[in-house]
């Protein structure tokens, strides 16, 4: 089966960096994925890592460890827009994503 | 390209009652997926449909159920509402069988009361 972890809620303040950590557990590891929800609104697509290590451009990146079954989401120079819930996902089948709870992030001024 | 849409976008239904609900994939994506997103358990998956069949099934009650038309157009259906599905219904398109990202449409918002 699969489980997924990740903090509930999280404040940063706008202009810092915040790291927005996922630990998983999954049969067949397929990949990772990160959505980006605001709040009355579609979850939007921002990463998927296959293999470990760090990737992105801009001011989200995203970071994977297979074999910790860890993944965190980067998110710099932190605009007020970025307040949002953050999913982290793991495909069970094609087109069929487990989704952690999501982290709810706040930024301040 | 136009995104994934659907409809109604807001339901107020009573229990006992039953409703469908509409999704518009993208133009030439085949996949469509329905989740149900609630506060307390998150982004749950329902069903999947490609190319009008039905492949991947969540952990559902019977009472959900969808159906995929050959313009890839999509409609989930619950009968005898209970309370417990009020929730937002997301479906997501994407374009065939492989791993890839999903595009979400807006949800429709169904209370149940």
């Amino acid at each position: 089966g699969q489980n997924i972890d990740q903090p509930t809620e999280m404040t940063a303040t706008e202009g810092a960096i915040v790291q927005i950590n996922c630990t998983y557990q999954t049969s067949g590891f397929n990949g990772l994925f990160w959505y980006q929800q605001h709040a009355g609104e579609a979850p939007t697509f921002l990463s998927y890592n296959v293999l470990d290590g760090l990737e992105g451009k801009g001011r989200f990146s995203s970071f994977l460890s297979r074999s910790k079954g860890y993944s965190y989401l980067l998110l710099k120079e932190l605009q007020m827009k970025d307040s949002a819930s953050y999913l982290c996902a793991v495909p069970r089948e094609a087109n069929n994503l487990f989704f952690g709870t999501g982290t709810r992030l706040t930024v301040i001024p | 390209k136009a995104g994934v849409t659907q409809t109604p976008r807001y339901l107020i239904k009573t229990r006992g009652q039953q409703v469908t609900l509409s999704c518009s994939p993208i133009s030439g994506h085949r996949s469509v997926s329905w989740y149900q997103q609630t506060p307390g358990q998150g982004l749950q998956f329902l069903f999947e449909y490609f190319s009008e069949t039905q492949r991947n099934k969540g952990n559902f009650p019977g009472r959900f159920s969808g159906r995929q038309f050959s313009n890839s157009r999509s409609e989930m259906n619950v009968s005898t509402l209970e309370l417990g599905d009020s929730a937002l219904y997301l479906c997501a398109s994407s374009p065939g069988t492989e791993l890839y990202e999903q595009y979400f449409g807006p949800g429709t918002r169904l209370t149940v009361t």
